[in-house]
């Protein structure tokens, strides 16, 4: 258990829907990142959050969005899906924000859009 | 974009023989981190590297971070069945937090 949780496990959703996917991460980290793992593009880094800001940006969709909020949770928030964006959904977390900070992953979210 | 490449993409070995793996980058990476993913799950830290020449350990497996920076490899020696499952390099080749992975070894072992 990496200490990382996410909900919902599985999520089935119809095209053009929206929905969110949450994640809490390991006590006392301050950043958060997303992935999305498909089986034709492999891990994919989505964005990262420090303490709340904005830190880094990945080839995340204007669709997408995120937010990490006070208690250091974050939301990744999908919307007008698509079936390609049927994928799994990780969530990490680390201590800091740069290059010297292990990545700790979630169970992940596995999102099926129909 | 940049990519690291992962090699081998499978390997199917008999148990308690050595498995070696490898990625190589076309950049300089500044830290190494290898996982392994079980189906169904989240990738799971094995080991991370954050210097040049690095060789560390994590039981029976070893890693080192390459002279170059543009490479890295893991062994692990007397495998075990609970060694099956899909092993990913990743690095960072910025100063952000951002990881790139490899495109992932799938390894079967047979008892």
């Amino acid at each position: 258990d990496s200490g990382v949780t996410q909900t919902p496990k599985h999520l089935i959703t119809a095209t053009g829907q929206r929905v969110t996917l949450r994640c809490s991460p390991r006590s006392g980290d301050l950043s958060v990142y997303w992935y999305q793992q498909s089986l034709d593009q492999g891990l994919q880094f989505l964005i990262q959050y420090y303490n709340g800001e904005e830190r880094a940006k990945g080839n995340i969709l204007e669709r997408f969005s995120a937010q990490q909020f006070p208690d250091l949770h974050s939301e990744l928030n999908l919307s007008s899906l698509e079936l390609g964006d049927s994928a799994l959904y990780f969530c990490a977390s680390s201590g800091g924000a740069g290059v010297d900070y292990e990545q700790y992953f979630g169970p992940g979210t596995r999102l099926t859009v129909t | 974009g940049q990519q690291l490449n992962q090699s081998p993409q499978s390997m199917f070995i008999q148990e308690g023989e050595d498995v070696s793996m490898n990625c190589t980058s076309s950049s300089i990476f500044n830290t190494w981190l290898w996982y392994k993913q079980d189906p169904g799950e989240g990738p799971v830290l094995l080991i991370a590297l954050y210097k040049a020449g690095e060789l560390t350990s994590n039981g029976r497996l070893t890693a080192q971070f390459g002279i170059t920076r543009k490479d890295s490899f893991l062994n692990i020696s007397a495998s075990i069945p609970s060694d099956v499952g899909i092993y990913f390099c990743a690095g960072h080749s910025g100063n952000t937090g951002k990881l790139i992975f490899g495109q992932g070894t799938t390894l079967q072992v047979k008892p």
